[in-house]
């Protein structure tokens, strides 16, 4: 069974400063991974995917992530944090089971930006 | 642009009054999921639809249903809802064979 898991359930930067949101995941074969985001009251927007092309991901607003299968881990960051990235950021492992996709979510972490 | 649409975004119903909520996509993807999603919490999978197959999850009250008339839309049916039922319901979809989910802007359900 595949598992992700979120390191930080709450991050906190200051405007300007750079993001690391922090990801491990566990699969018994090349998984797919992605980082979607969700402001308040709103859906899951996605950032960025893996699907075991280039191991360095650009996304959308800045982000990137790094597929690192050494260490199991799929970081998220940015170089320069701002106001509307506060949001709260699900790290997801996607498996295919039959005609659909099986999505297995972190527990999520909130990033809190300050001026 | 190709979206996934939820309507409405809030709904207020009463304890016990059947609700229904909508979704529709322009994506002419095959399968299509219905999430629960609690405060602070990962979202839940409920179903999913590939075509007209409904595929249910194990756990998932008998009180939740669905339909999907056509490949563009697809419904919620809470038949009785209970105060636990109060959460944001977030429909996605996906291509078949696809690893990749859309996800429509959700629908924020009160139950009072």
């Amino acid at each position: 069974a595949q598992s992700v898991t979120q390191l930080d359930s709450h991050v906190s930067v200051s405007e300007g400063t750079p993001v690391l949101l922090r990801c491990n995941y566990s699969s018994s074969y090349s998984p797919s991974l992605f980082w979607y985001v969700q402001h308040p009251n709103k859906g899951l927007q996605l950032l960025l995917k893996y699907t075991s092309a280039a191991t360095l991901v650009k996304g959308i607003n800045g982000f990137e992530a790094e597929f690192k299968k050494s260490e199991t881990s799929f970081h998220l960051t940015k170089p320069s944090a701002h106001m509307s990235d506060a949001a709260e950021y699900f790290c997801v492992v996607s498996e295919r089971t039959g005609t659909a996709s099986k999505l297995t979510f972190g527990t999520g972490t909130r990033l809190q930006v300050t001026l | 642009d190709a979206m996934v649409i939820q309507n409405p975004r809030y709904q207020v119903t009463q304890f016990g009054k059947p609700v229904t909520l909508s979704c529709s996509q322009t994506l002419n993807h095959n399968v299509m999921y219905w999430y629960q999603q609690k405060s602070s919490q990962a979202p839940k999978l409920l179903f999913h639809y590939y075509d007209k197959d409904f595929n249910n999850e194990a756990d998932t009250p008998d009180n939740f249903q669905s339909r999907r008339p056509n490949t563009s839309f697809c419904f919620l049916d809470i038949r009785s809802p209970g105060l636990g039922d109060a959460a944001m319901y977030l429909c996605a979809t996906s291509r078949l064979g696809g690893y990749e989910q859309y996800f429509g802007p959700g629908t924020r359900l009160t139950v009072t």
